[in-house]
C-alpha cells in the first residue's frame, strides 16, 4: 500500500480538463512544498511534469499546473489531449528519516 | 542530453545479492546532484531505495537499509546498486534516476533511466 493516496483512475474527453489528488499527511505533503508529479506511458520510465508542487520542467506543456493545500496536493491537465492517456505518479519528500514517498498512480483516459 | 542506462543480471536467485549498475552520459556524476534507484512492481507500486551524492554520501530506505548499498565511481561516470538476500518480494523493474535536491528545491527525479526487469527466481 502506497504512502500516498490517489485515485485509481480518472477519465475525460478532449479539450476538457482533469484534475488527480493525492492526499498525504502532515509529515510529507503538509509539510514540505517538495510534491512532484510523474508521467508513466506503457513501458517506459516516469517523465517528471511538475516538481515543488507548481514549477514545469523545460518542454512540459503549461496545460499541466499543480497546486497543494494542506495535505492534498493536485495535478490538474487542461485541454485534454489523446497522448495525455497515461498513468500519474505524486511523488512527495517526506523528511530526512524517509525521504521520498509515492503515490499508488492514476490512470488517466481520455475518452 | 542526460541520459541513464541501467545493466545487470535479469535473473537472480534467492539469497543472493542483486547488483545494478547505471551508467550516466551527458553529464558528469562528479559536477554534482544526487544519483538514486528506485523500484517498480505492480502491487507497491512506485519506491525510493537510496540515493548517493557525488561525494559518496549515501541515503537509504529504511526498510532495506539493512541489504542496500550503493556506490559512485566518478571515473566511469556510473553509480552502482547492491540489494543483498534478495526474495521474491524484490522481483521489480529497477531505475535509476537523477535529482538535484534532497530537501530543497528540485527535490524530484528529473531524468531517469529506461528501467530493467530484475527477477528473483531459482
Amino acid at each position: 500500500q502506497s504512502a500516498l493516496t490517489q485515485p485509481a483512475s480518472v477519465s475525460g474527453s478532449p479539450g476538457q480538463s482533469i484534475t488527480v489528488s493525492c492526499t498525504g499527511t502532515s509529515s510529507d505533503v503538509g509539510s514540505y512544498n517538495l510534491v512532484s508529479w510523474y508521467q508513466q506511458r506503457p513501458g517506459k520510465a516516469p517523465k517528471l511534469m511538475i516538481y515543488d508542487v507548481s514549477k514545469r520542467p523545460s518542454g512540459v506543456s503549461n496545460r499541466f499546473s499543480g497546486s497543494k493545500s494542506g495535505n492534498t496536493a493536485s495535478l490538474t491537465i487542461s485541454g485534454l489531449q489523446t497522448e495525455d492517456e497515461a498513468d500519474y505518479y505524486c511523488c512527495s519528500y517526506a523528511g530526512s528519516s524517509t525521504f521520498w514517498v509515492f503515490g499508488g498512480g492514476t490512470k488517466l483516459t481520455v475518452l | 542530453q542526460v541520459q541513464l542506462q541501467e545493466s545487470g543480471p535479469g535473473l537472480v536467485k534467492p539469497s543472493e545479492t542483486l547488483s545494478l549498475t547505471c551508467t550516466v552520459s551527458g553529464y558528469s556524476i562528479s559536477s554534482g546532484y544526487y544519483w538514486g534507484w528506485i523500484r517498480q512492481t505492480p502491487g507497491r507500486g512506485l519506491e525510493w531505495i537510496g540515493s548517493i551524492y557525488h561525494t559518496g554520501n549515501t541515503y537509504y530506505n529504511s526498510s532495506l537499509k539493512s541489504r542496500v548499498s550503493i556506490s559512485v565511481d566518478t571515473s566511469n561516470n556510473q553509480f552502482s546498486l547492491k540489494l543483498s538476500s534478495v526474495t521474491a518480494t524484490d522481483t521489480a523493474v529497477y531505475y535509476c534516476a537523477r535529482h538535484p535536491g534532497l530537501g530543497g528545491s528540485y527535490s524530484s527525479f528529473d531524468y531517469w533511466g529506461q528501467g530493467t526487469l530484475v527477477t528473483v527466481s531459482s
